[in-house]
């Protein structure tokens, strides 16, 4: 079967880094997702790989291991704003999104 | 990025009546549409596939005639809730392909049935 797997709760300090990470196993791989999601609402795009390596864009950067079936998503200079939800996605070879059941990132002062 | 509106953004209706929920790709060509279910406290639940100009595949345990997809063209996808029920109040979502590697997510669609 199909299987995103991700730490249901983690918790950091404002100002610090947390790694959050996903782990996989589809039938096929078109790339893998990152979203945000505060509670109430839509998820947000975060980012996109579909390559081997790391993507950076400001504060979070996301990275991929095919080979491994392996993913992070890495947030810097944590703002409690960055208190929400993230979703690991993964879209399969029928091009359908397989979703994680989300991390829950509390931050603390 | 691209836009997806979805509308409305919230909506109430009586138990009974139908709901049409609109999913819009606002400077894109989507092909293929997705709609989502988010249950509370859970991950997004996949419904149905819409490509343009063909029938939705609906996942398993989603009733077809229940969930009525349409995609008539390639900047909109609707889904139609009929005969809804207090259980149908939930969280719908969704998002349109450009690509074969690209998904943009509609704002979503809080429904209650009372």
């Amino acid at each position: 079967g199909q299987n995103i797997d991700q730490p249901t709760e983690m918790t950091a300090t404002e100002g610090a880094i947390v790694q959050i990470n996903c782990t996989y196993q589809t039938s096929g791989f078109n790339g893998l997702f990152w979203y945000q999601q505060h509670a109430g609402e839509a998820p947000t795009f975060l980012s996109y790989n579909v390559l081997d390596g790391l993507e950076e864009k400001g504060r979070f950067s996301s990275f991929l291991s095919r080979s491994k079936g392996y993913s992070y998503l890495l947030l810097k200079e944590l703002q409690m704003k960055d208190s929400a939800s993230y979703l690991c996605a993964v879209m399969d070879s029928n091009y359908q999104l397989i979703w994680g059941a989300g991390t829950k990132l509390i931050i603390k002062p | 990025g691209a836009v997806v509106s979805q509308h409305p953004s919230r909506v109430i209706c009586k138990s009974g009546t139908s709901v049409k929920i609109e999913c819009r790709s606002l400077d894109f060509q989507a092909t293929t549409m997705f709609w989502y279910r988010q249950f509370p406290k859970q991950s997004l639940m996949l419904m149905a596939t819409s490509n343009e100009g063909s029938k939705a595949t609906y996942e398993q345990g989603v009733e077809k005639d229940k969930f009525l997809i349409n995609h008539a063209s390639l900047t909109l996808s609707t889904l139609t809730v009929t005969s809804a029920h207090p259980e149908d109040s939930s969280f719908y979502i969704c998002s349109a392909s450009r690509s074969d590697t690209e998904a943009f997510f509609g704002q979503g669609t809080r429904l209650t049935v009372v």
